[in-house]
């Protein structure tokens, strides 16, 4: 089980858009719709941001989408904002009951 | 509204075991499935393995297979994740971590413990 691959750092303007991608294998991203995105801000706890490729929870605002293709799942963010400024992950499931992360993507705000 | 408390900050001796425990309250314990999280100083978050209080078995990352055990007890509705053989690259930030969909494994984790420090140092 390795690491999904993510881009160690994104950065960004404020109100400009920005995508984040997560490249696995056939063997997890590319065989299930069971791909999330986290937001973590240092010393808290993750926050769920997107769930099942490209849901929302309740509460989360739509400027954040995600998107699948083959093994690569995305996760794009519009109308950037400062308070978006975080590290951000992706997890799938990888079979057998078993999960994988990213590696982790510093996203700044310019 | 669900919550996830850990116990405290542990340091250990390299070759010790640590304990952590996570006491959920709010909700239905049982058929929602608990992993543990970790993140070591300057690293990403990693998942351990989890299980589903009401099935009883736990999975785990290969990486960690046969060094930690994660067990549950539904009578305290309290998740607990032990990690032997400890050597300093154990050092990090636990967290447990609850799955949005009931007896599923998603990895869709919506509610989050606070963390726990252990720190391994002879």
């Amino acid at each position: 089980q390795s690491a999904l691959t993510q881009p160690a750092s994104v950065s960004g303007s404020p109100g400009q858009s920005i995508t984040i991608s997560c490249t696995g294998t056939s063997s997890d991203v590319g065989s299930y719709n069971l791909v999330s995105w986290y937001q973590h801000h240092p010393g808290k706890a993750p926050k769920l941001m997107i769930y099942e490729v490209n849901k929302r929870p309740s509460g989360v605002s739509n400027r954040f989408s995600g998107s699948k293709s083959g093994n690569t799942a995305s996760l794009t963010i519009s109308g950037l904002q400062a308070e978006d400024e975080a590290d951000y992950y992706c997890c799938s499931y990888a079979g057998s009951s078993t999960l994988v992360f990213g590696g982790g993507s510093k996203l700044t705000v310019l | 509204q669900v919550q996830l408390v850990q116990s405290g900050a542990e340091v250990k001796k390299p070759g010790s075991s640590v304990k952590v425990s996570c006491k959920a309250s709010g909700g239905t314990f049982s058929t929602y499935g608990i992993s543990w999280v970790r993140q070591a100083p300057g690293q990403g978050l990693e998942w351990m393995g989890g299980i589903i209080p009401i099935f009883g078995t736990a999975n785990y990352a290969q990486k960690f297979q046969g060094r930690v055990t994660i067990t549950a007890d539904e009578s305290t509705s309290t998740a607990y994740m032990e990690l032997s053989s400890l050597r300093s690259e154990d050092t990090a930030v636990y967290y447990c971590a609850r799955d949005l969909n009931r007896y599923n494994w998603n990895g869709h984790f919506d509610y989050w413990g606070q963390g726990t420090l252990v720190t391994v140092s002879s």
